[in-house]
């Protein structure tokens, strides 16, 4: 539908866990991002990739750790986590980070639980 | 308080009447978007504005913008019970001229359409 796809959907795991949120865009854009959204605070912006380069870390605490490896592919390596962790990630893609149209194209996000 | 914040948080509408949601924030902007969410699900796209613009339409859609005041609003005409949904606003800071590729939410309205 979108063009953003995200694996997987959901995910439970433990606080001492190691597991890998992935997402995919086929839509060519060279800007992408990984958003958190929690029951009733607004989107927060995780981080932003342009062009494969790490361009903003909204102080994301480092039990969260992202990797690009093209354009096409963004990860959310998770570690250690903790039970306020739980929420959905949601990545996004935009043809060009400082365009004046930043349209953003949202992947269906991944349910994230922590017990 | 959140750059952009939607008004209301909560709007319960028959089918066939129309939705007006508002939308507030504080810094200047390169252009301004809204974006529906399904439950559960990602954000899709509806309509971006930019600074110089004080309206614009999209089928049952209109949305305007008023600088001076620092807020927005979305109109959707018609209304049907498919167009429940939450509904977020957000802004695009102004980079001179460009954009940051930083997209701030607000807290969203959720907006049901009974049949």
């Amino acid at each position: 539908e979108t063009g953003v796809t995200q694996t997987p959907r959901h995910l439970v795991m433990g606080m001492t866990n190691k597991k890998s949120l992935k997402c995919e865009q086929h839509l060519g854009h060279n800007a992408m991002y990984w958003y958190k959204q929690s029951a009733k605070k607004p989107l927060e912006l995780m981080f932003v990739y342009s062009l494969e380069e790490r361009v903003e870390n909204n102080s994301v605490p480092s039990r969260f750790s992202p990797e690009c490896p093209n354009s096409s592919h963004l990860f959310l390596h998770l570690h250690t986590l903790q039970p306020e962790d739980s929420a959905l990630y949601l990545c996004a893609s935009s043809q060009d980070r400082s365009s004046s149209y930043n349209e953003q194209f949202f992947g269906p996000g991944t349910r994230l639980t922590v017990l | 308080s959140q750059q952009g914040e939607e008004d209301p948080q909560a709007l319960s509408i028959q089918e066939g009447e129309n939705a007006t949601m508002n939308c507030s924030y504080k810094t200047s902007i390169n252009n301004l978007q809204w974006y529906r969410q399904n439950s559960g699900r990602g954000l899709v796209h509806l309509i971006l504005i930019r600074s110089n613009e004080r309206e614009k339409h999209s089928g049952r859609l209109r949305v305007t913008l008023d600088t001076s005041k620092k807020s927005s609003s979305l109109l959707i005409t018609a209304s049907r019970a498919a167009d429940t949904a939450s509904y977020f606003c957000a802004t695009d800071a102004d980079a001179g001229g460009t954009s940051y590729g930083k997209l701030t939410f607000g807290q969203g309205t959720i907006l049901t359409v009974h049949p």
